[in-house]
Formats: C-alpha cells, structure tokens, sequence
C-alpha cells in the first residue's frame, strides 16, 4: 500500500513537444503529491506539488492533472525545450511525518 | 543560507570499514531526513527527525545504520562494516515544520555517493 508507480521508464520527446509522465498510488491516505526533477550528479529538486482537493495545478509550463477517484496523476511539461532533459520523479506523502514515497522515475531526454 | 549541505561527496571505502556522512539543513528547518537512492531508482525512505527525536526508521535501516541529530541541527549516518550493497546515494534532506495537516517543501542536498569496494 506504500507504492507508488510511475511510467515510462523513458522519454524522447521533440524540442516544443509535449511531455506527459504518470503515476499511480494505491494508499488513500496520501494527501501531497509533489514532482521532483533530478539532474546527473545532483539532490532532485521540487518542480510542482499539489494536493487532492484541486484536479490541476499549472505553474507555467508544468502542469500537474490528478484524477482522485483512479488514483493517478501526471505532470504535463509543455513547449519541451533540451533544458528539461532530467530524470523526474512523481512522489506521495501522508500529512503527519511527511515522508515521501518516489515512484521509480522517468528519464527524459528532449531533441533539438 | 546556501540549502542542505552534505559532506562528503563521495566516498570509497573497503567492505567492512565503517563509513559516517554528514548533513547540514538548511537553518531553522526542523525536520531532516534521510534517503538511499540505487541507480535508476528513486530516493527510498530511510529515516527522519524532528529537531533531535529519530521519529521513524525504515525497515531498509538495517542493525549495520545508524543516524544521529544530536542539537537538532546537523545530522550523521553512520554505516558498519559496509558491504557491497551499500553503494548508493545518501541524500539528506530538510523541511520546515508546517501547521497541522500541511506539508511543506523537502529540500534535498546534493547527496554522498558510497561505493563499497
């Protein structure tokens, strides 16, 4: 019940393309749903989060759809441009202890 | 304040010496964790604090680890008599203590990268 899956485990995308990265989890007790983006050789770092009382949050050219009842949600990266070649992680976490459970990640990598 | 700071970047050692890292949070988090991460994986839960008490610890936390935050500021992971598959990423990372019922960011460091040879 700790699970959270994430797919694919790759991604080539066009440069200006759209990217779209899933997850799904399986606790009902997670409320905090946060992505992360990992360069090689760096700590990942919080792109957007968001929580299960909104379907969608936008910051910019990252978009998080959740979709509560099928217990998914999915980062949408538009106008992909070779900066957002990463590895993203999607996460979940409880409100008490905050610890965050990762999915498997997703390398992505973005053509000129 | 320059973000969580974690020392060193990398280590060999030889299976079976012990190995400790250290964590710097960021000031006045008070929350800090840690994590392993495999190549190809994600981050995989290991502990975490609040201030100086050591309020959850995984199952992967073997009898070998151990961490400590002794003032509620830096932190340690020690590692006995590693072994090979021990190599990874440490990551370290801090938060701010939110109002009930909120999260707030977890900062990562830049990791300790093990290799037990």
């Amino acid at each position: 019940q700790q699970q959270v899956k994430q797919s694919p485990q790759s991604l080539i995308v066009q440069k200006g393309g759209i990217s779209i990265i899933n997850c799904a989890y399986e606790n009902t007790a997670f409320d905090y749903f946060p992505w992360y983006q990992q360069f090689p050789g760096k700590g990942p770092a919080l792109l957007i989060a968001i929580r299960p009382d909104v379907s969608e949050k936008k910051e910019g050219r990252f978009t998080i759809s959740f979709n509560k009842s099928a217990k998914q949600f999915s980062l949408h990266i538009m106008d992909s441009q070779p900066g957002d070649s990463a590895t993203y992680f999607c996460a979940a976490s409880k409100s008490q202890g905050g610890k965050l459970i990762f999915g498997q990640g997703t390398e992505l990598s973005v053509k000129p | 304040d320059t973000g969580v700071s974690q020392n060193p970047r990398h280590k060999i050692t030889k299976r079976g010496q012990n190995v400790t890292f250290r964590c710097d949070p960021i000031s006045e988090h008070n929350r800090l964790y840690w994590y392993r991460q495999t190549l190809g994986q994600g981050p995989e839960f290991l502990t975490y604090f609040q201030n100086e008490a050591q309020l959850e610890k995984s199952r992967l936390l073997s009898d070998r680890f151990s961490a400590e935050r002794p003032k509620g500021s830096f932190s340690t992971l020690e590692i006995q008599r590693t072994e090979q598959g021990d190599s990874a990423m440490y990551l370290c990372a801090s938060s701010p203590r939110g109002s009930p019922n909120q999260n707030t960011e977890a900062f990562f460091g830049q990791g300790t990268r093990l290799t037990v040879v």
